[in-house]
Parts: C-alpha cells; structure tokens; sequence
C-alpha cells in the first residue's frame, strides 16, 4: 500500500507570492494534519482536518489555511509569503481523528 | 501548554554499543501518549516506539526500548547494538489522549542528532 505522498518535494518562491502543497493521506484515512518544520526544529502543528472539517488549528497566522476534499486529500495554502515560512512543510494521516499518526515525505519551501 | 524538552542536541554511539537519548516533557495531563520519531537525511518522519502513559510497562520494539518515568516526566530512549542505519534526527513527541482537546496534535521536541560511529 502507498504510504502518505505529498507533491511538490521541492518548491521555491518569493515574498508575497502564494503557494498550495498537496497531500495525499494513506488509503482508507481520514484525517489529515499539516506540520511546519523550520531548520534545526521540531515539527510545529498548524492544521488538523477530519471528515472535511477543521478539527484543531496551531498558533499560525491568518496567512495560512487549509481544507480536506471528499476522497480525504488535503490542500495547504500560504499567502503573502515571508521569508519565515521557508521550511519543510510535513503531512501526516491517521485513520480516526485521535489515531497514529504517519508521516509524508514532506515539501520544502523555500522563500527568496 | 505541553513542552517536550531534549536536552542533547548531538549524541555520537560506536557501531555495535548502546546510546541512551533523554527527553523531559511537561504536562498536568493523565491521559497522553509519548513517541520517539526517527527522521533521516531522507526527511520521512518514522515512528520508532510509542507508549501509553497509562501503562507502567516500558515499552520495546527490538533493539529500541524506552524508560518510562511518569512522576519525573521523563522519556528516554535507548537504542542497543547500534548500527549505521540508526543514524538520523530522533525527536521526542507528545499528545493528549483523546478523551481531551479536540484535535489531536503532536508536540515535538528540538530533536537530538545521533551519529553512529563504524
């Protein structure tokens, strides 16, 4: 079975621009959550989605957002990038909403 | 709010002999679990080892096994007969049971970095 995948692997942009990262979560999940992970960190939580609707939201601004589509892939979407948000942006999805987590191999955003 | 601390943030091991990796976390919580996350240059975050804060058996899985110290919130993982595949980025996570918040959101640790030596 296919593990989480999450498309474009790498991405680079410029301030103030938008950008939208993929995620596809293992066959049968049905949350999806979305962790930023900058340099030399641990992953931070920004989202978590299940059954389509918000189910939890990190201390992330307003920039961010997110949403979870019928068949349970999920979208990012950052606007007015900084060059803050350069990292690597990771996908996880359990099959309830407090299940075990597995992990994507993660985007990494760069900002110029 | 939870803190996940790792106070080591390089560990070297000799291939074949056994690291221990600590972590310290805060919570006024019961009812949590607590995770050992390997990631490797390859950037996938792997799950090594989970354990049940209701449970007083320390948790094992092969070669990795962890100490489990829930008056001292204290997390160790000790990772024996090392070998060069275990090299990576280890991240000590935390997460509310389900029975409180209303997502269920990983807390990581700043990681510690193992190098194992051949």
């Amino acid at each position: 079975d296919a593990g989480v995948t999450q498309s474009p692997t790498h991405l680079i942009k410029t301030r103030g621009q938008h950008v939208t990262l993929r995620c596809s979560p293992i066959s049968g999940h049905k949350s999806v959550s979305w962790y930023q992970q900058v340099l030399g960190q641990g992953p931070q939580f920004i989202f978590q989605y299940y059954e389509k609707e918000e189910r939890g939201r990190g201390n992330f601004p307003d920039r961010f957002s997110a949403r979870q589509f019928p068949n349970y892939s999920s979208e990012l979407n950052v606007n007015a990038l900084l060059l803050g948000d350069s990292a690597l942006y990771l996908c996880a999805s359990s099959f309830g909403w407090a299940g075990m987590q597995f992990f994507g191999p993660g985007t990494r955003l760069t900002v110029l | 709010a939870q803190t996940v601390t790792q106070s080591q943030p390089e560990m070297s091991v000799q291939e074949a002999e056994t690291v221990t990796l600590s972590c310290t976390y805060d919570t006024s919580e019961s009812d949590y679990y607590l995770f050992w996350y390997k990631q490797p240059p390859s950037r996938q975050m792997i799950l090594v080892i989970r354990q049940e804060a209701y449970k007083q058996q320390n948790a094992t899985e092969n070669r990795f096994s962890v100490n489990f110290q829930k008056a001292a919130k204290s997390f160790s993982l000790k990772i024996s007969d090392s070998q060069l595949g275990d090299a990576a980025m280890y991240f000590c996570a935390y997460v509310l049971g389900d029975s409180g918040a209303g997502s269920y959101q990983l807390t990581f640790g700043k990681g510690t970095k193992l190098s194992v030596i051949p």
